[in-house]
Order: C-alpha cells, then sequence, then structure tokens
C-alpha cells in the first residue's frame, strides 16, 4: 500500500537557522515525490518535484530536497529559515501519469526570533 | 482564471442538509481531482475525473458523496445527508499533462456541519 510517513508532527526553528523536514514513502514502483507548503486558510503551494535523475532537486523559496532510494526518503531541506517560512509542509508520493497523490499527515513549522 | 478556484470558500450547514462545492479548473487543464483535509490530518483522495468521467472514484467515503464534471471543466461535488463528520476542508487540484502528474491546488472550501 501506498503511504507517506512524517514523523515530526511540529518543529520550532530559529530563524536564520538550517532546516531538514523528513519524509518516508512506501510505494509499489517508481515514486513521484512532491513537497507542498499550506500557510493557514491557503490551498497547497508546490515547493518542489522528483521525478527522476539527480536525486537532489532544486525548489521554490530556496528549498532542495534529497530523494534517496536506499532509505524511501525524500527530506526537505533549507540552509537559513525565514520568519515567512512558518507554515504547514506536506510531503506526497504518487505515480506517473493521472493519479491520486498520498499525503502525510504534514510537520508544522514554526519560526522563533 | 490564473488559478484552481473553489466556491464557496466556507460553507456552514445543518446535519441532514444537502451540499454543493464548486471546483473552476486552470484553464485547458484536462485532470482534476478533489481531495478532504481533516483537522491535523493530510489531505485525502476523493475522486478524479479526466475530462468529463470519474477515472477513479475509490476513494469516496459512501454513497452520500458524489461528483460530477459534464464539461470538462467545471466540476461539484454532492454531498448529501449530511453529518457533523463530513466538517472538512475540500481541495480541488488540476493538472495538464499525466506524464509528471503535477496538481495545482485550490485553496479549498471549509465545510462546516453543524
Amino acid at each position: 500500500a501506498q503511504s507517506v510517513t512524517q514523523p515530526d508532527i511540529h518543529i520550532t526553528v530559529s530563524e536564520g537557522a538550517s532546516l531538514e523536514l523528513r519524509c518516508n514513502y512506501s510505494y509499489g514502483a517508481t515514486p513521484y515525490l512532491f513537497w507542498y507548503v499550506q500557510s493557514p486558510g491557503q490551498g497547497l503551494q508546490l515547493l518542489l518535484k522528483y521525478f527522476s535523475g539527480d536525486t537532489l532537486v532544486q525548489g521554490i523559496k530556496g528549498f532542495e530536497a534529497e530523494f534517496k532510494r536506499s532509505q524511501s526518503s525524500f527530506n526537505l531541506r533549507k540552509p537559513s529559515v525565514h520568519w515567512s517560512d512558518a507554515a504547514e509542509y506536506f510531503c506526497a508520493v504518487g505515480g506517473r501519469g493521472f493519479q491520486k497523490l498520498v499525503f502525510g499527515t504534514g510537520t508544522r513549522l514554526l519560526v522563533s526570533p | 482564471g490564473a488559478g484552481v478556484s473553489q466556491t464557496p470558500s466556507n460553507k456552514v450547514t445543518e446535519k441532514g442538509k444537502y451540499v454543493e462545492l464548486r471546483c473552476d479548473p486552470i484553464s485547458g487543464h484536462t485532470a482534476l481531482y478533489w481531495y478532504r483535509q481533516s483537522l491535523g490530518q493530510g489531505p485525502e483522495f476523493l475522486i478524479y475525473f479526466q475530462g468529463t468521467g470519474a477515472a477513479d472514484d475509490s476513494g469516496l467515503p459512501n454513497d452520500r458523496f458524489f461528483a460530477v464534471r459534464p464539461e470538462g471543466s467545471v466540476s461539484t461535488l454532492k454531498i448529501q445527508r449530511t453529518e457533523r463528520g463530513d466538517s472538512a476542508v475540500y481541495l480541488c487540484a488540476s493538472s495538464l499533462t499525466g506524464t509528471q502528474n503535477i496538481q495545482y491546488f485550490g485553496a479549498g472550501t471549509r465545510l462546516s456541519v453543524l
């Protein structure tokens, strides 16, 4: 069965510090992996995606993620967090073609001054 | 429009009533998806359309839920005999091509069943 695990419900990071949000997935075929961000009252905005090729992918707002097949992981990173990054972050997995996405339960990021 | 549009943004109804939620996808996007996001959870898939037909409705929780997309653009999610457990944010997404499966989401409709 397809599933995504985001083990951290909440994370607090100081402004300017680095960030890593964890994501582990279970998928029976070649996965397409995504990170979305959701601000309060807003929809989901795509940060970045991995389909194939280079396992380190760059996204918007200075985020990057690394696909590690051996660990079934797709962790999100940012070298220096800004207060505006405070939001909820969702990792998702899907397949090639028009298919549903399976989401994790999300990680809420709090940024302290 | 520039993005996926969902109306209304908020809907309050009473238990047992019927509701309709509307989604207007990005122009030209052939696939349209509905998800439901309960408090503290990630979005959960309900149904997806390719053109006018429902290609996968495996996520609909029961027969009180139904969705249509009669002209291959706007879609309506219909919930009959609403229950308090139906309270959630209903998200709509659309995508252009199948190969990359990039889904663009609307802001959602927050449904509250009293």
